[in-house]
């Protein structure tokens, strides 16, 4: 079965620093989504995104996250400076037909910043 | 809050048991869907119950759902030591384009 895949599975940054997650969605799937976990607490949203642009975005998602789809296979968030409170998992999705379709999770990229 | 609210919060049953988890919201939804995570890891999904339907089933899980109280149920039957997990219900709400995930019910199944 076809499944999302993300890169890496951990990564540890320093504060300030910027780091890029990387995500393979599923190749006929055409909306993808960045959401985020901080240990122990709910699954939050950060961002979908459709044909090539952002469909909508949390508060959370401010001016030091940007998505993008560099090709046809990848796509990425991209924290610009970390602060301690961005360590979480960070989970890549993708659906088929968007809204009314499930969404397919890869296993996460955990990310510790110190 | 447009989440849901998983009640309860932690379960703990022995194998073979039925587990039912619940999960309330506030809004108009588009639909409901449960997920499950095993060790913070990924999420998989396991029903999506659309506004107009009531229940649905999907081997040994059964989902409803009462628009009317604004609620839904998720019941595992014959549970085993692998459906040891977090379940997440997370509602498509009618006014919304992303799918918005409550706090989780943590499901212990001792063998």
């Amino acid at each position: 079965e076809p499944e999302v895949t993300q890169t890496p599975s951990h990564q540890v940054t320093q504060m300030g620093q910027e780091v890029i997650l990387r995500c393979v969605p599923i190749s006929n799937h055409l909306y993808f989504y960045w959401y985020r976990q901080i240990l122990g607490q709910k699954v939050e949203f950060l961002v979908s995104f459709y044909n090539n642009e952002i469909s909508e975005k949390s508060e959370i998602f401010d001016d030091q996250f940007s998505v993008e789809r560099p090709d046809g296979s990848n796509f990425t968030l991209k924290i610009r400076s970390t602060k301690l409170e961005d360590s979480a998992m960070y989970f890549c999705a993708s659906s088929d037909r968007g809204l009314g379709s499930p969404l397919h999770f890869g296993n996460g990229t955990r990310l510790t910043v110190t | 809050s447009q989440q849901g609210e998983e009640d309860p919060q932690a379960l703990s049953i022995q194998e073979g048991e039925n587990a039912t988890m619940n999960c309330s919201y506030k809004t108009s939804i588009n639909n409901l869907q449960w997920y499950r995570q095993n060790s913070g890891i990924c999420l998989v999904h396991l029903i999506l119950i659309r506004s107009n339907e009531r229940e649905k089933h999907s081997g040994r899980l059964r989902v409803t759902l009462d628009t009317s109280k604004k609620s839904s149920s998720l019941l595992i039957t014959a549970s085993r030591a692998a459906d040891t997990a977090s379940y997440f219900c997370a509602l498509e709400l009618s006014n919304d384009y992303k799918l918005s995930f409550g706090a989780g019910t943590t499901v212990t199944v001792r063998a």
